[in-house]
């Protein structure tokens, strides 16, 4: 069975710490996707990044940056110096690459800046 | 940059009542979809639809809900009788080819029904 799970429901940083948001995934697949979304307040789904499961490197853009660990089955995300405008639900989600188009969402992490 | 649109962005109806929900996709998109967002909740898959078919579809999406492209630009969730519980947020997304994780689905901004 497919599953994402985001353990993390609610994360509180002061601005320019450093926060990491974990994922963790199950799928039988040998291939697969794993992506990141950003809801920010506004309510719409803003697509972040998206990793293949044959690609382990680390990815790094600007201040955001993804770990992929498929011995722990994990996609975590860090935030470095994080900013006010960050504050957003940030969900993981999953595609099985074969027999289904549909995205498998994890419950989300709320991410709260304060200044 | 081409971008998914979605009306109304709140629509309120009574319990009963039809409701059509409205897309525009990416206007070289060939994949659409449909989510949903109880409020609170993790976002739930609804459907996708390619070359005027249902190509996938959630145990959610039952017999009260329909999909259709009306024209060359619209996708529209149709549900024939709102209950309580589909109050949510409701997602349009499209995707250049088909997803299979392969080509990202952009989605729109939402529509949030609200049923009394």
């Amino acid at each position: 069975a497919q599953k994402v799970t985001q353990a993390q429901t609610e994360i509180s940083v002061v601005e320019k710490e450093d926060v990491t948001l974990d994922c963790v995934y199950e799928t039988r697949d040998t291939t697969y996707y794993l992506f990141w979304y950003k809801q920010p307040p506004s309510g719409e789904l803003v697509f972040l990044i998206r990793r293949n499961s044959f690609d382990e490197q680390n990815e790094i853009s600007g201040r955001y940056s993804w770990n992929f660990q498929k011995s722990t089955s994990s996609f975590n995300f860090t935030i470095t110096a994080s900013q006010v405008v960050d504050s957003a639900v940030y969900f993981c989600a999953l595609s099985e690459a074969f027999n289904t188009d549909k995205l498998i969402f994890g419950t989300g992490t709320r991410l709260q800046v304060f200044p | 940059e081409p971008e998914v649109t979605q009306t109304p962005s709140h629509q309120v109806t009574q319990m009963g009542q039809e409701v059509i929900l409205r897309c525009v996709p990416i206007s070289n998109h060939l994949y659409f979809y449909w989510y949903r967002q109880i409020l609170g909740q993790k976002v739930e898959f609804l459907v996708s639809f390619y070359n005027n078919e249902i190509s996938e579809k959630s145990e959610i999406f039952d017999d009260q809900f329909s999909v259709e492209r009306p024209d060359g630009s619209n996708f529209t969730l149709k549900i024939r009788s709102t209950k309580l519980e589909d109050s949510a947020m409701y997602f349009c997304a499209s995707s250049v080819g088909v997803s299979r994780g392969f080509y990202e689905q952009y989605f729109g901004p939402g529509t949030r029904l609200t049923v009394t």
